[in-house]
């Protein structure tokens, strides 16, 4: 079956440092990858979307790569901060324009 | 832009008992989804509207979910009746297109007891 997977549940790094988040998709090739941010409480923030036929995108902080012989799809955030701590989701479309969502993945920059 | 609007933002009701949430999107968006979310899940899609018209509602329980869009832009969505296991957010979300990303409201809190 195709599905989308986070395969950290928690990342804790030190503020000033590189987070790396990962997403894997196994039994399909997704058109389009997206990542949102999701604080507790609140609903999911879009962040970045990446196409298949994109290596790398970027957006201040943030970027993303989508590997499709891996495939895989890393989610970068550069010069990380303490209010970077949130959870990460990637998502990926399927069908007419519907979203399916991993289980994210929650990160705490430490101070 | 105003966000993507939800009420109410917690709901408790006993098991058995019917429960509604109510969304109104952002202005132009013709695509409208009801999402759930269990704690420590992503979110799950319930069902699409492209305007009023349902576009995927596989994964809605219909023995005892149902939602609706009039007019093409307020939903919403019903739990007739409520299971414990029904207890998550509720999340709905518009979109103005595939590329855009999706706007999400902050959810209802549903805990059934």
């Amino acid at each position: 079956s195709q599905k989308i997977e986070q395969n950290s549940e928690a990342l804790n790094i030190q503020e000033g440092k590189t987070a790396t988040l990962t997403c894997n998709y196994t039994n399909y090739s997704p058109a389009y990858l997206q990542w949102y941010r999701q604080d507790p409480g609140r609903g999911p923030v879009f962040l970045l979307l990446i196409r298949e036929n994109e290596k790398e995108k970027r957006k201040e902080r943030l970027k993303v790569t989508f590997d499709t012989t891996l495939k895989q799809s890393l989610f970068h955030i550069t010069a990380s901060q303490p209010a970077d701590s949130a959870t990460y989701l990637c998502a990926d479309h399927r069908g007419a324009n519907n979203l399916f969502f991993g289980t994210g993945t929650r990160l705490t920059v430490i101070p | 832009e105003a966000g993507v609007a939800q009420s109410p933002r917690y709901k408790i009701i006993e098991k058995r008992q019917s429960v509604a949430f109510w969304c109104n999107p952002i202005s132009g968006h013709a695509t409208l989804y009801w999402y759930q979310q269990i704690l420590g899940q992503g979110p799950k899609l319930l069902i699409q509207f492209q305007n009023n018209g349902v576009v995927d509602d596989s994964q809605l329980p219909k023995d005892r979910f149902s939602a609706e869009r009039l007019k093409g832009v307020d939903s919403t969505l019903k739990i007739q009746p409520a299971k414990l296991e029904d207890s998550a957010v509720y999340l709905c979300a518009s979109s103005r297109g595939q590329i855009y990303g999706y706007t999400f409201g902050s959810g209802t809190r549903l805990t059934v007891v």
